[in-house]
């Protein structure tokens, strides 16, 4: 069966270090991964897909970025993190869909992130 | 844009009641309608996923339903019991897979 883990499940970082969030899927090969953010008191925000290695779109613009070293790993990352970065990272992953059905999304534990 | 509406915001029901959460978009052009659930602090959890083909899913005591046409879905749950606590999202699919969520229901089931 596919399994998805992210780590660490929770980082307190100051403003202006850097950031690497990771995100590993097992048990299938070639998954579409995602990078999802929930701040407080507002709804999930995709940030990042990817859809094979190298190969990174961007949802919306920001201080952060990702990358896919490998076909199961997917990094958020930051060279200097600020106040607005603050909170909960979901990272996902779905099998590619095929003509008009699509697949559902699964999604790992999570990161909590608090910027001080 | 696809906005995705979920009403009420927040639900309080005694155990043993039916209930129904609503989700509303605006884009009716969507792949799948796909229901989770999200406990304090942790990931999201798949309920249920509609096909755009399709007119409704069921497993166990939850029961989702879809209306392309007028950009509604429902999620059904009966008999709700205290561990059905948790904040019910909605999200819909469009042809790039990507998810587009509601801002979610808060349920609270009380014993």
């Amino acid at each position: 069966s596919q399994t998805i883990h992210q780590w660490p499940a929770t980082l307190v970082q100051p403003v202006g270090s850097p950031l690497s969030l990771e995100c590993t899927v097992e048990g299938t090969s070639n998954p579409n991964l995602y990078w999802y953010r929930q701040a407080a008191g507002r709804g999930l925000q995709l940030l990042f897909y990817s859809v094979g290695i190298g190969q990174i779109s961007s949802e919306v613009p920001q201080n952060l970025s990702a990358s896919r070293p490998q076909d199961r790993q997917f990094i958020l990352s930051s060279k200097k993190l600020l106040l607005s970065d603050s909170g909960f990272y979901l990272c996902a992953w779905s099998v590619a869909g095929t003509g008009t059905i699509s697949q559902p999304q699964h999604f790992g534990d999570g990161t909590r992130l608090s910027i001080l | 844009k696809q906005e995705v509406t979920q009403i009420p915001a927040a639900l309080s029901v005694p155990e043993g009641e039916n209930l129904v959460l609503n989700c509303s978009f605006t884009d009716s052009a969507i792949y799948n309608l796909q229901w989770f659930r999200q406990d304090p602090g942790k990931g999201l959890t798949s309920l249920l996923l509609i096909q755009s083909s399709q007119r409704e899913q069921t497993s166990g005591r939850l029961n989702a339903s879809l209306d392309k046409s007028s950009g509604r879905s429902t999620l059904y749950i009966a008999a709700s019991q205290p561990g059905d606590s948790a904040t019910y999202l909605c999200a819909s699919t469009d042809a790039g897979n990507m998810l587009t969520f509601g801002g979610g229901t808060r349920l609270m089931v009380k014993p």
